[in-house]
């Protein structure tokens, strides 16, 4: 079973709308959770990376948040732009910086 | 410079073929990796290098031999493929000795089998 489950799998909504993706993790001991976005064919960007202590970090229109009492991590898109067209992968590290699970990710479709 | 540079970007080759993928950053980090990944599925880490030691291997076949002749490179050799190895071939970096900086990932090398 994967240690790091996203919902939804797809999720379609307009352009300017704002959207929510969550992330469940049972990694444990946890380090610390990231956001990626992924382009078709191409490489993962980072959008935010979060540790224990941190609730809540934005990156513009990105805004990640991270309750680590109940293992659940959310990322929150405000005004929706087409470019924001992607799979959004959840990724949690345990304490040895290699050992880095992902998660399936939940692709998004903003249509105009 | 911030970036992980993959090379070529696309690769079409028969199973007798012999290629390298290659792998180059400058940003310092002394862990680089690679992931193979299957459309509409998350990455899959194939080996891990620390100060240019394969540290991890995660029982990957030996058609793909890593190789790291430097800090700053990595190459994947490739011999003898199956076309389900056709996947995106994805090489990343991180700062070996923190957890708190996330990995940095190239853009990718498109591998076709045929």
């Amino acid at each position: 079973k994967n240690q790091v489950e996203q919902s939804p799998q797809s999720l379609i909504i307009l352009e300017g709308k704002n959207c929510t993706l969550q992330c469940n993790y049972t990694v444990s001991p946890f380090s610390n959770l990231r956001w990626y976005k992924q382009d078709t064919g191409r490489g993962p960007v980072s959008l935010t990376i979060m540790t224990f202590s941190e609730n809540t970090k934005s990156n513009g229109r990105y805004t990640a948040t991270l309750d680590a009492d109940t293992k659940q991590s959310s990322l929150h898109i405000t005004a929706s732009q087409l470019s924001d067209s992607a799979s959004y992968i959840c990724v949690v590290s345990a304490e040895v910086p290699s050992d880095m699970r992902f998660g399936a990710g939940t692709r998004l479709t903003v249509k105009p | 410079d911030t970036e992980v540079t993959q090379t070529p970007k696309h690769l079409v080759m028969g199973m007798t073929n012999k290629k390298s993928l290659k792998c180059e950053q400058h940003m310092g980090h002394r862990a680089m990796y690679w992931y193979k990944q299957k459309a509409k599925k998350p990455p899959e880490l194939m080996f891990v290098y620390s100060y240019e030691k394969l540290s991890i291997n995660e029982s990957v076949p030996s058609r793909f031999s890593p190789e790291c002749p430097n800090s700053s490179l990595l190459n994947l050799h490739l011999h003898a493929l199956q076309p389900e190895d056709s996947a995106l071939y994805l090489c990343a970096s991180s700062p070996w000795d923190s957890s708190e900086h996330g990995y940095t990932f190239g853009s990718g090398t498109r591998l076709t089998v045929v």
